[in-house]
């Protein structure tokens, strides 16, 4: 069974970027969506995007302006940047597999809580 | 895009029936999967392509989609099912979330 882990920061200045990286094991990355999501506290999940292994993302379009997310098949990776941040932006952030266009989300990371304060 | 809708939270006597539902405009014209979430713990799918069950969710844990809405049912509810459940549909490219539902066991 595939498994994903988030890595980065757990703590980013507001306006500054958010930067997370999702190594994935025991799969290839090839072949598959790839997406962040998030979980601010209190609130519900929101997809911020995902990326077919190939390239091509696709962003949601609320954080469109600010979203950059990546994949490196050489170290089989994907990654997250979120620019000029704020304290909205703090969120439990889960990076997770999807299974086509259409399809189910699965499977996910652990999650790793980032927070936006000076 | 649209958006799904889930009531807040849904209470129901262990043993008994839960149904959680989603509704969206367009809901009927794509397929529904639902999540399970404990605090402190990653999401995990109980139901996707509307009614299917992945390995290792339990029997008492069914779908449907008719119409614009959704709907997760648990069968003989056990404490442990006390969690937040989550719909999850596609609008065009785009992955949308319902806002969730927190089910509690009496």
């Amino acid at each position: 069974q595939v498994q994903l882990q988030e890595s980065g920061p757990g703590l980013v200045k507001p306006s500054e970027t958010l930067s997370l990286t999702c190594t994935v094991s025991d799969g290839s990355i090839s072949g598959y969506y790839w997406s962040w999501i998030r979980l601010p506290p209190g609130k519900g999940l929101e997809w911020i995007g995902y990326i077919f292994s190939s390239g091509n993302p696709i962003y949601n379009p609320s954080l469109k302006s600010r979203v950059t997310i990546s994949v490196d098949m050489s170290k089989n990776q994907f990654s997250l940047k979120l620019t000029s941040v704020t304290a909205a932006d703090t969120a439990v952030y889960y990076c997770a597999r999807i299974n086509g266009v259409n399809n189910w989300v699965g499977p996910w990371g652990q999650g790793t809580l980032v927070t936006v304060s000076s | 895009s649209y958006e799904l809708t889930q009531p807040p939270s849904v209470s129901v006597s262990a043993g008994q029936t839960a149904s959680i539902t989603c509704s969206g405009d367009r809901l009927g014209h794509a397929y529904a999967s639902w999540y399970q979430q404990r605090p402190g713990q990653s999401p995990v799918l109980v139901i996707y392509q509307d009614t299917k069950r992945p390995s290792g969710a339990p029997e008492r844990f069914s779908g449907s989609n008719s119409g614009n809405t959704a709907t997760l049912t648990i069968s003989g509810t056990q404490d442990m099912d006390e969690a937040d459940y989550y719909c999850q549909a596609w609008d065009s490219s785009n992955v949308l979330f319902g806002g969730g539902t927190k089910l509690t066991v009496l």
